[in-house]
């Protein structure tokens, strides 16, 4: 099975800084990729879907997207401790089956 | 617009026993994916199901099966519980056929098996 890779974390930043969270994936035919933020004891949330290279913004958030590198990235401006939650980095195989890494962790302090 | 809905929300189970998820999908969705999240981990991919018929499968043994429904609804069954098996459950839905492959999840099913 094809790997996708996160740093598991935590990481902490001061509320209002950006926050940083990046992903590898080993699939180099992969097309789409997804971010999903799950709090804790709750389901995965959808949060961006990026499917070109370059930026993708909505609202506070930016994905990024690097084929070439087989990187993925998500950007949150103005962090709030609201945002504090682990982040999943999917990306889709053949047959949309999604492949999720382990999760980031990220802790927004007040 | 009507979300993902799971039932029920959370199974003890004793090992050996089979147990039945339940999923609905989100309207305008006629596909369902199924997932195991174990704690601390990704979800990983079970199985898929598109106009009643699977349609990818995950490493999962043949222990977990199941049935999509007319109205595109779901279950996931699990024969022969092992403590292992104990995680949370997901569902997804989505449309296929079209350009947007995004996966929209249920709130789980959490089974603990003893």
């Amino acid at each position: 099975q094809k790997e996708v890779e996160q740093n598991s974390g935590p990481l902490s930043v001061p509320e209002g800084a950006i926050a940083s969270l990046n992903c590898t994936y080993s699939d180099r035919v992969s097309q789409s990729f997804f971010w999903y933020r799950q709090y804790s004891g709750k389901s995965p949330e959808l949060i961006m879907s990026i499917y070109s290279n370059g930026d993708k913004e909505d609202g506070r958030f930016t994905a990024q997207l690097n084929k070439a590198s087989q990187y993925v990235s998500l950007l949150i401006r103005d962090s709030q401790p609201s945002d504090s939650a682990t982040y999943l980095c999917a990306v889709m195989e053949y047959g949309n089956k999604l492949v999720f890494g382990a999760g980031t962790i990220l802790r927004v302090k007040s | 617009e009507t979300g993902v809905t799971q039932s029920p929300t959370h199974l003890i189970k004793t090992r050996g026993q089979q147990v039945t998820l339940r999923c609905s999908s989100q309207s305008g969705h006629n596909t369902v994916s199924w997932y195991q999240q174990a704690l601390g981990q990704g979800p990983q991919f079970i199985f898929q199901y598109y106009r009643e018929e699977e349609n990818g499968r995950g490493n999962f043994p043949p222990r977990f099966s199941g049935l999509q429904f007319p109205n595109y609804s779901s279950e996931l069954n699990v024969n022969a519980l092992e403590l292992d098996d104990s995680a949370l459950y997901l569902c997804a839905s989505s449309l296929s056929g079209s350009s947007n492959y995004e996966q929209y999840f249920g709130p789980g099913t959490r089974l603990t098996v003893t």
